[in-house]
């Protein structure tokens, strides 16, 4: 089955430092990967998504230059939290749709990443 | 404005009944509904799916209704076991206009199976 990857699963960072998050699919191609924060006892927030080739297209009352995307290649996408906050501490969970899929629309997600922001 | 609802935030069945997790959503133009299972600290992983075109899609203990007059839709899972035990996540999608393939999610339905 399709699965997707990410790197790393927990991260602990000091206030004002930056960190990346790798999103990879692993046995598929996937030109439109999603990211998601989920804050606890919350749902899933979009927070942006990202094209192969070109600009993410982020969320209303995201920072985009706060999370930086690049979607460099048709197997992996990058979160880069930029000068990170306590606030920015969270769950973060990619999900990736597979171009030659049968379902229409069904998105594999992650295992997701554990960010905390000293 | 919460444009999928699951209005039940925790659900306890007894193991081998029947557990049905509800949703409801708004937005008319939604036309794929997926149902996702995810555990503390993991990615979701997707359960089952229905287009608008069908009302019932079934596999195996899974079987998602969809009621579009109604805009709702349910996941039955029978027989319910202690591994079902879980958050479980309604999720809609358009194929059309912005935004789509994007997927909007329910805030989540806690379920526990009790042995």
């Amino acid at each position: 089955g399709a699965v997707v990857s990410q790197h790393p699963s927990r991260v602990i960072c000091k206030s004002g430092t930056s960190v990346k998050i790798e999103c990879r699919s692993l046995d598929f191609q996937a030109t439109t990967m999603f990211w998601y924060r989920q804050f606890p006892k919350k749902s899933l927030m979009l927070m942006a998504t990202s094209n192969e080739g070109s600009k993410a297209t982020y969320e209303q009352g995201v920072e985009k230059d706060k999370f930086l995307i690049n979607h460099a290649s048709l197997t992996l996408s990058t979160l880069t939290v930029t000068s990170a906050h306590p606030e920015d501490s969270s769950f973060y969970i990619c999900s990736a749709r597979d171009n030659g899929g049968g379902g229409y629309n069904e998105q594999f997600f992650g295992p997701g990443t554990r960010l905390t922001v000293l | 404005d919460q444009q999928v609802k699951q209005n039940s935030p925790s659900l306890s069945v007894q193991e081998g009944r029947i557990s049905i997790l509800n949703c409801d959503y708004t937005n008319s133009m939604f036309d794929y509904f997926l149902w996702y299972k995810k555990y503390p600290a993991e990615g979701p992983t997707f359960l089952i799916s229905i287009s608008s075109i069908k009302d019932k899609n079934e596999d195996g203990r899974f079987t998602v209704f969809l009621n579009k007059s109604a805009k709702h839709l349910s996941l039955h899972i029978v027989p319910s076991q202690p591994g079902d035990s879980a958050v479980y996540f309604c999720a809609a999608s358009s194929r059309y206009g912005a935004g789509s393939y994007q997927l909007t999610f329910g805030k989540g339905t806690k379920l526990s199976v009790i042995p």
